[in-house]
Order: structure tokens, then sequence, then C-alpha cells
């Protein structure tokens, strides 16, 4: 069964400075999809970054950037700069290729100190 | 941009009673979906709608749940002998393709049962 977990429930950072948020997933399959996705308050739930498993390449979004390490089945998200309107509530999700669902990790809550 | 609406943002029901949720999906998109989210646990997948027939479900969505897009334009989600453990945040999603990638997520309907 595909599980994330993210182990951070809550994480500040200061306005400017870089933050990680961790990641770890479990499944069988050799070909899927991994995502962060942000959800402000009261807000929708909006796609941050994607990377594709089959890509050895670690995927960047301006100031969002991933490290993917597939053997040991880790995908961390790093913030460069943080800025206040990072503050929000940051889910890892997985997806099997063929798939259409996600399996969500519980969220990381980050507060950005001004 | 468009964005998915969802409706209430909060509700209130007591055990034992119908609730419906509503979702307007962006309109040119053709697959709908539901998730929820009981509080400190993770996002989990409902089920899947495409041409007017669920794709998917999960083990959650039981005999109690069911979907329907009355008018063409809204997707509901209905509860119909709500319990204490439905308690939840309810997020519906739609997507132009089906690719799980370009799902845009609601902000979500806070359903609490007392």
């Amino acid at each position: 069964a595909q599980t994330v977990t993210q182990s951070q429930p809550e994480m500040s950072v200061q306005e400017a400075e870089t933050v990680t948020l961790s990641c770890t997933y479990d499944t069988s399959e050799s070909d899927y999809y991994l995502f962060w996705y942000k959800q402000p308050p009261s807000r929708q739930m909006i796609l941050v970054i994607r990377q594709e498993a089959y890509k050895q390449q670690n995927a960047t979004e301006n100031r969002f950037s991933v490290n993917f390490q597939k053997a040991a089945k880790s995908f961390s998200l790093k913030i460069s700069d943080s800025q206040l309107g990072d503050a929000a509530m940051y889910f890892c999700a997985y997806s099997q290729r063929s798939g259409n669902q996600f399996y969500f990790g519980t969220g990381t809550s980050l507060t950005v100190i001004p | 941009e468009p964005e998915v609406t969802q409706t209430p943002s909060h509700q209130v029901t007591q055990m034992g009673q119908e609730v419906i949720l509503r979702c307007v999906p962006i309109s040119n998109h053709l697959y709908f979906y539901w998730y929820r989210q009981i509080l400190g646990q993770k996002v989990e997948f409902l089920v899947s709608f495409y041409n007017n027939e669920i794709s998917e479900k999960s083990e959650i969505f039981d005999d109690q749940f069911s979907v329907e897009r009355p008018d063409g334009s809204n997707f509901t989600l209905k509860i119909r002998s709500t319990k204490l453990e439905d308690s939840a945040m309810y997020f519906c999603a739609s997507s132009p393709t089906g690719e799980v990638w370009e799902q845009y997520f609601g902000p979500g309907t806070r359903l609490t049962v007392t």
C-alpha cells in the first residue's frame, strides 16, 4: 500500500531564510509522481511542484525545489528566500503514474516570521 | 483565474441527519473528485466521477455516501445518516483531463457532526 509520511507537523522560518520540509513515502511501484501542495488558510490547495519518479533531475519552480532520493523514498521541499506569503499548510502527495487519485501526508504547517 | 468553489464553508449537523455538500467545479472540467481530511489525519480519497458515473471509490465511500451532478454545474456529496466520525474537512476537486496533476481543489467544507 502507498503511504506518505510528513514527520514535521509544524515548522517556522525567518523571512528571507531557507526552510526544508520533509516527506517520505512507501510504494512498490517504480513509476509514479510526487507532489507538494500548498494550502493557505481558508484557501484552495494549489500545486507547488511535481516530480516524476523516472526523472533523476530534481524539479525546481522559482524559489521552490525538491530533493528527490528515490532509493531512500524521500522527497523534501526546499523553500528559499522565504516570504510571508509562503505561510501555509504544505502537503506532500503521491500518485501512481496510471492512477487518478492522490495519497497525501498529514501536512506541515509553515509559519514565516517577519 | 477560474476556481473550484464549495459551499458552505462550515456545516454543523446532528448525528443521523442527511447532509449535502456542494461544489462548483471549473466550467470546462470533466472529472470530479471528493476527498476528506479528518482533523490531524491525512487527506483521503473518497471518489472520482466522470461521464455521470463513479469511476473509482475508496473503502471509505460506503452506502452512506453518494455523489451527483444534478444540473451540469454542481457536483454534490451526500451523506445519508451522518455519524460523529464523519466530522472532517471535505475537499472537492476537478480536472479537465483526468491527469492527477491537473486536479484543482476547492477550499473545503468543514463538516461538524454533533
